[in-house]
């Protein structure tokens, strides 16, 4: 079964710090991974997705098929950063469906 | 463009009862994906709809149902309330699912007393 795992209920960091949200994943196929990001009293949105290769908002994440993940980067973290952040699996099959992880809180304190 | 909305925003309901949740998709997108998000669970797939079809279906009982209409709109159905069903129901949508971008509603959320 596919299964999203982000490990961090809560990441709290000073800003300017380096933010690594974790994500790993289950699933034996082709998976497409994202980022979703939801700030304060706004919509749940897309932040970024493995297959575009770039880097949104200075936040970067490589799929690792070794490791079975796709971590969230961010070299220096900024306070309007602090949002809850989603990692979510699709399978490549176009299954129709999104599986999240948990979510992690990100607090980015002054 | 006007984004994904959803109605009501807020309802109570009781034990018993049943809800029925709309949701109009941005304009040009004929896939609409439905999600339960609660403290325990998270966010969990309940179904997709694309041009009036089920494209896929989550693990939920079959009083969760839902339709999709010709304008695309979409409306999903919970009969025989439970407790365990209060949560906050987000629709999305994308101009195809599958791997596309989802763009979400601000969500329908239901109390069960």
């Amino acid at each position: 079964a596919q299964r999203v795992t982000q490990p961090e209920k809560l990441l709290s960091v000073f800003k300017g710090a380096p933010v690594e949200l974790k994500c790993n994943y289950s699933y034996s196929g082709s998976p497409e991974l994202f980022w979703y990001v939801q700030y304060s009293r706004q919509r749940l949105q897309l932040l970024l997705r493995h297959i575009s290769r770039e880097s949104i908002k200075g936040f970067t994440a490589d799929l690792n098929k070794g490791e079975t993940s796709f971590h969230l980067k961010k070299p220096f973290a900024q306070e309007e950063d602090s949002a809850m952040y989603y990692c979510a699996l699709s399978r490549m099959d176009s299954s129709y469906k999104l599986i999240f992880g948990s979510g992690t809180r990100l607090l980015v304190r002054p | 463009k006007a984004g994904v909305t959803q109605t009501p925003r807020y309802l109570i309901k009781t034990r018993g009862q049943q809800v029925t949740l709309s949701c109009s998709p941005i304009s040009g997108h004929r896939s609409v994906s439905w999600y339960q998000q609660t403290p325990g669970q998270g966010l969990q797939f309940l179904f997709e709809y694309f041009s009036e079809t089920q494209r896929n279906k989550g693990n939920f009982p079959g009083r969760f149902s839902g339709r999709q209409f010709s304008n695309s709109r979409s409306e999903m159905n919970v009969s025989t309330l439970e407790l365990g069903d209060s949560a906050l129901y987000l629709c999305a949508s994308s101009s195809t699912g599958g791997s596309g971008e989802l763009f979400f509603g601000e969500g329908s959320r239901l109390t069960v007393l």
